[in-house]
């Protein structure tokens, strides 16, 4: 069983158009994290959610919405998608807020045409 | 976010020993940790230090100096599979995390 699954792995979009990703993991963790990683390779913190709880909101536009029904999954839905937004995704998760030790999806690749 | 320094990239010879360097800011500090992502994958941990000192994993081991605000990844044996990016990622404020640039380590024949 996968620890920490997101679908979709590819996504390919318009400009303008709206799209979800979503994350489940099965390990028990109470804290759930959205990573951006950029062309670049770097990685960037997003959201982060402990207990469905919003606990880290960088500067992220607020076209790019969390939704955390459980603490189980986390979910990212973006709207008005951008070029910018072209990058991969990766969620991951913590047993603790401390998060000294992520658990980390396979990512999803997603380009905006 | 906080700034985290590392070096873009490294190569060495299979059966070398490599050390990654990382140095971040000390405000709020609390913990520092090493992720391995191989081209096409998730960043996998590695290992994390919140007392200064060495921890060693097999062939890889993590130190970190407080005082100096700096800690480094030493990888022994090299061996190809070790080709990948490695990330610093350092714990601040007890629930925030951020990553270093990434160094793209080269291991050759």
């Amino acid at each position: 069983d996968t620890a920490v699954s997101q679908t979709p792995k590819y996504l390919v979009t318009q400009m303008g158009n709206d799209k979800s990703i979503k994350c489940e993991q099965n390990l028990g963790h109470d804290t759930m994290y959205w990573y951006k990683q950029d062309s670049k390779k770097f990685l960037k913190i997003m959201f982060s959610y402990n207990n469905k709880e919003l606990i880290i909101n960088e500067t992220v536009p607020n076209r790019f919405s969390p939704k955390s029904p459980d603490k189980a999954h986390l979910n990212l839905h973006i709207n008005s998608l951008e070029l910018g937004d072209s990058a991969v995704y990766f969620c991951a998760s913590s047993p603790r807020r401390t998060n000294e030790k992520l658990f980390f999806g396979s990512g999803t690749q997603l380009s905006v045409l | 976010g906080q700034s985290l320094e590392q070096p873009s990239e490294v190569t060495a010879v299979e059966g070398a020993i490599v050390q990654i360097n990382c140095t971040y800011q000390t405000s709020g500090f609390y913990g520092l940790s090493w992720y391995q992502q191989h081209d096409g994958g998730a960043p996998t941990f590695l290992s994390y230090n919140a007392l200064d000192g060495l921890e060693e994993t097999g062939r890889f081991s993590s130190f970190l100096s407080r005082s100096d605000s700096y800690g480094y990844l030493l990888l022994q044996e090299l061996q190809m599979k070790d080709s990948a990016s490695y990330f610093c990622g350092c714990v601040y404020n007890f629930n925030k995390f951020y990553f270093g640039s990434g160094t793209k380590l080269n291991v050759k024949p």
